[in-house]
């Protein structure tokens, strides 16, 4: 498995302009979150998924959209970046893996992101 | 609301040494979970330990036990035989168990294991 994967790794965008930052998971997982990181801070949520077609904000989803068509994929979309979202950006799912602890959220190794 | 407090921004430890990490968090709930994160220079969130609100018996993995106290709400790390590969940002996080995919994070803290 490749667990949860992230694209890209990195990106710059100027203020207005608009993105997508992918997530897929190959591990089956119902629940797939997105949460920002700040220095300083802890990770915040920003929205999640607990199946696909059902979506619901988190802590900080203002500026982004996000949709669920399939259990793999969980893309979230930036319409017009801000220098307030740069940020490094986590996707995570969680579920059950053989002989690992049940529900724990997997994490993708992130996209950081800075807005000019 | 629920809200998860790591009191220590930093710490350090010397090499084969024993340091504890504090969290406290706040919850109306009775059924939730609890985990530490590693976070390495490299970015990537590593899960440490996992504890489940209804067991009492304190969750251990090698080197890392935690002391969860559910009526202070308290849910501590201690890191034994501190390794230089220890060094990291440690995250306390809480999940209520009907609210799979929201994890709650406290800000951190960050340790330093010197040789």
């Amino acid at each position: 498995n490749a667990g949860v994967t992230q694209t890209p790794k990195f990106q710059v965008l100027k203020t207005g302009q608009s993105m997508t930052l992918q997530c897929a998971q190959d591990m089956n997982h119902e629940y797939m979150s997105w949460y920002r990181q700040d220095p300083g801070m802890g990770l915040r949520l920003i929205h999640y998924s607990v199946g696909a077609g059902i979506t619901d904000q988190g802590e900080v989803p203002n500026g982004y959209n996000v949709s669920r068509s399939t259990t793999e994929d969980f893309p979230l979309r930036l319409l017009s970046a801000a220098p307030s979202q740069t940020s490094v950006y986590f996707c995570a799912s969680m579920g059950t893996l053989v002989g690992g602890p049940q529900e724990t959220q997997y994490f993708g190794p992130g996209t950081r992101l800075l807005v000019l | 609301a629920q809200t998860v407090t790591q009191s220590q921004p930093e710490m350090s430890v010397q090499e084969a040494e024993t340091v504890t990490l504090s969290c406290t968090y706040d919850t109306s709930e009775s059924n939730y979970y609890l985990f530490w994160y590693k976070q390495p220079p490299s970015r990537q969130m590593i899960l440490v330990i996992r504890q489940e609100a209804y067991k009492q018996q304190n969750a251990t993995e090698n080197r890392f036990s935690v002391n969860f106290q559910k009526a202070a709400k308290s849910f501590s790390l201690k890191i034994s035989d501190s390794q230089l590969g220890d060094t990291a940002m440690y995250f306390c996080a809480f999940m209520n168990r009907g609210s799979q995919g929201n994890l709650i994070f406290g800000k951190g803290t960050k340790l330093s294991v010197k040789p």
